[in-house]
């Protein structure tokens, strides 16, 4: 497999459910990128890692956790979310931080009950 | 932060040209991006503009940046059915992010 891969590509949960999003870049970068993207609104920066680092969250509420194991893999952990979370999460990778092109993969359709 | 805008929406006909336009409110932008994401897919870089730049152009894309008034557009010639996709613009700051705007849906009419 090449560039940017995510599991799965739909998932259906209830509020009290616990799951987790994986993301796998066969690039070979050093940044990796979680994104939220909603109907009508700018596409939202959740959380950004660096050589397996979190260097950036940006105010993403607790219930959302991020893993970064290895620069290949990267996991969005999900615990009692809303309905309003309820939307297509982006992972994508780049060469490193302060290289910009970002590569995304297709997403995980997320769809809270 | 920074904010960008898009309109959210765009028909054309099929041959015509498309220009997508975007603005942003942060002077330092360093680059500006347009992406470009097609059904069920993720989103793929299609071209960028260094902020000293005013035009580029690739093939059928032209990009126009205004920087006085903080304004890009995407301009494609002789649109095509396989052209429909949202495009996404996004700006650079010094902090290393890119801030994305709603993106555009694009139409082509056969």
């Amino acid at each position: 497999e090449t560039g940017v891969t995510q599991t799965p590509r739909h998932l259906v949960m209830g509020m009290t459910n616990k799951k987790s999003l994986k993301c796998e870049q066969h690039l070979g970068h050093n940044a990796m990128y979680w994104y939220k993207q909603s109907a009508k609104k700018p596409l939202e920066l959740m959380f950004v890692y660096s050589l397996e680092e979190r260097v950036e969250n940006n105010s993403v509420p607790s219930r959302f956790s991020p893993e970064c194991p290895n620069s290949s893999h990267l996991f969005l952990h999900l615990h009692t979310l809303q309905p309003e979370d309820s939307a297509l999460y982006l992972c994508a990778s780049s060469q490193d931080r302060s290289y910009n092109e970002q590569f995304f993969g297709p997403g995980t359709r997320l769809t809270v009950l | 932060g920074e904010d960008v805008e898009q309109s959210l929406f765009l028909s054309v006909r099929e041959g015509d040209s498309s220009v997508i336009n975007c603005t942003y409110t942060d002077s330092s932008s360093t680059y500006l991006y347009w992406y470009k994401q097609e059904p069920g897919a993720g989103l793929q870089l299609l071209t960028y503009i260094f902020s000293n730049m005013d035009m580029k152009q690739d093939q059928r894309l032209t990009v126009l940046l205004n920087k006085k008034d903080k304004h890009l557009s995407l301009r494609i010639a002789d649109t095509q059915t396989g052209d429909s996709a949202i495009y996404f613009c996004a700006s650079e700051t010094g902090a290393n992010n890119l801030f994305f705007g709603t993106g555009t849906r694009l139409t082509v009419i056969p």
